[in-house]
């Protein structure tokens, strides 16, 4: 079962910040974030674990909620380059990564 | 830095043909996976594979459907009688440890993908 992401689409001011929500409905191992640009690749972010630390990649960062299922992605200070899809991934007693619909994120000057 | 490679980046073929895309994944990497994106929608699983062998594989990985790995570097995704639908992005991806097992080389890495076209 897919998880669910939202908001389905942001639009941002360069600095300005934003939370993606990713949740399931199912017990999950770990959750995986992943930013893709128009024409291109998934390109990984982090993963988050059931039990794990707050990830961070540059000024964006991660938490899982294990009770809730739930885990959010946080963008500070938000880039030109941070414009794309984001897509969350959950791997749970199926041992396979399952994506969100994601999330189009639109950062304009 | 290490990366999958993928070929051909676009690929067209007639309703019914077989089609091979091939990949490449990085080279201390012992799990491959192939997705598939259908224009403008999530990307799916599709199958993993290890020890040359499947280890999941989604209910959209049918009969028509086959991976291999041919060699010590390729890794294959064969379509035996390609339909319309099936006309997507196919992206491989590798990691150097599975998704149930530790934080480090958990990750997955994709390709860039290949483009399928079916007429």
């Amino acid at each position: 079962q897919q998880p669910v992401q939202s908001p389905q689409a942001v639009i941002l001011r360069e600095g300005e910040d934003a939370v993606i929500n990713c949740s399931s409905s199912k017990a999950l191992y770990s959750v995986h974030w992943y930013r893709q640009k128009h024409g291109e690749a998934p390109v990984f972010l982090m993963i988050l674990l059931k039990g794990g630390e707050q990830m961070r990649h540059e000024k964006i960062s991660a938490s899982f909620n294990e009770k809730k299922q739930q885990s959010s992605l946080y963008l500070t200070a938000s880039q030109l380059s941070y414009s794309g899809t984001y897509f969350c991934g959950t791997v749970g007693s199926a041992r396979q990564l399952t994506f969100g619909s994601g999330t189009q994120l639109t950062v304009l000057p | 830095e290490p990366e999958v490679t993928q070929t051909p980046s676009h690929q067209v073929t007639q309703m019914g043909q077989e089609v091979i895309l091939r990949c490449v994944p990085i080279s201390n990497h012992l799990y491959f996976y192939w997705y598939r994106q259908i224009l403008g929608q999530k990307v799916e699983f599709l199958v993993s594979f290890y020890n040359n062998e499947i280890s999941e594989k989604s209910e959209i990985f049918d009969d028509q459907f086959s991976v291999e790995r041919p060699d010590g570097s390729n890794f294959t995704l064969k379509i035996r009688s390609t339909k319309l639908e099936d006309s997507a992005m196919y992206f491989c991806a590798s990691s150097r440890d599975y998704p149930t097992k530790g934080l480090a080389g958990n990750e997955q890495f994709f390709g860039p993908g290949t483009r399928l076209t079916v007429l």
